[in-house]
């Protein structure tokens, strides 16, 4: 299968400070690359998309960068709320496909 | 407007038992995907239908799982046998039209094999 993978396993952010969740991805011929938000006990929530040929998306406290020299991809959130607490996937399409990474598991500090 | 409905939340069987999972996609969605995500990974695409028709099922373990959308609305995916590395939360998504990015999911069944 395709590989997405995340750096990090865990992070913790004290409240009102920016987070950073990064993503490695193997496969260049995605054409769209996507952050989904799962809180505990619920199915994953759309968050952000970028498509492949664009470098930065900005949405409600949200910001996607990807970097396809290094095959990196990150979501900031500003201003971290406890409710951002969640893990927090990249997911990638390739043609019809989707293929999700591990996650990372964000903790926020109040 | 609702959101995608899955059932049962829970379920517990032996191995070699059979399963069956419900799901109801949001209104007017053409497309409905089923995941399986294993404790401590990301989902895992197994099937995808447009309206009542499969799309792509090259993840999906046919020796022992399949699944239907009859009429082109509701869903459901079954197991039989089923095998311990089962256990799982099996999630069903939707999505407006097919290959839709932002695709939303319902919360899930959670499955143990014993």
């Amino acid at each position: 299968g395709e590989s997405v993978g995340l750096h990090l396993p865990t992070l913790s952010v004290q409240e009102g400070d920016n987070s950073i969740i990064n993503c490695a991805y193997s496969n260049s011929a995605s054409d769209y690359f996507i952050w989904y938000k799962q809180e505990s006990g619920k199915g994953p929530q759309f968050i952000i998309d970028i498509r492949s040929n664009m470098d930065k998306r900005q949405g409600q406290r949200v910001t996607v960068l990807l970097n396809k020299t290094v095959k990196h991809l990150s979501l900031q959130i500003a201003a971290t709320q406890p409710g951002d607490s969640a893990v927090y996937f990249c997911a990638e399409r390739k043609g019809n496909q989707f293929y999700f990474g591990t996650g990372t598991s964000l903790t926020v500090i109040p | 407007e609702a959101g995608v409905a899955q059932s049962p939340r829970y379920k517990i069987i032996e191995k070699r038992q059979s399963v069956a999972f419900w799901c109801n996609p949001i209104s007017g969605h053409a497309t409905l995907y089923w995941y399986q995500q294993i404790l401590g990974q990301g989902p895992k695409l197994l099937i995808q239908f447009q309206n009542n028709g499969v799309v792509d099922d090259s993840q999906l373990p046919k020796d022992r799982f399949s699944a239907e959308r009859l009429k082109g609305v509701d869903s459901t995916l079954k197991i039989q046998p089923a095998k311990l590395e089962d256990s799982a939360v099996y999630l069903c998504a939707s999505s407006l039209e097919f290959g839709g990015i932002e695709q939303f999911f319902g919360p899930g069944t959670r499955l143990t094999v014993l």
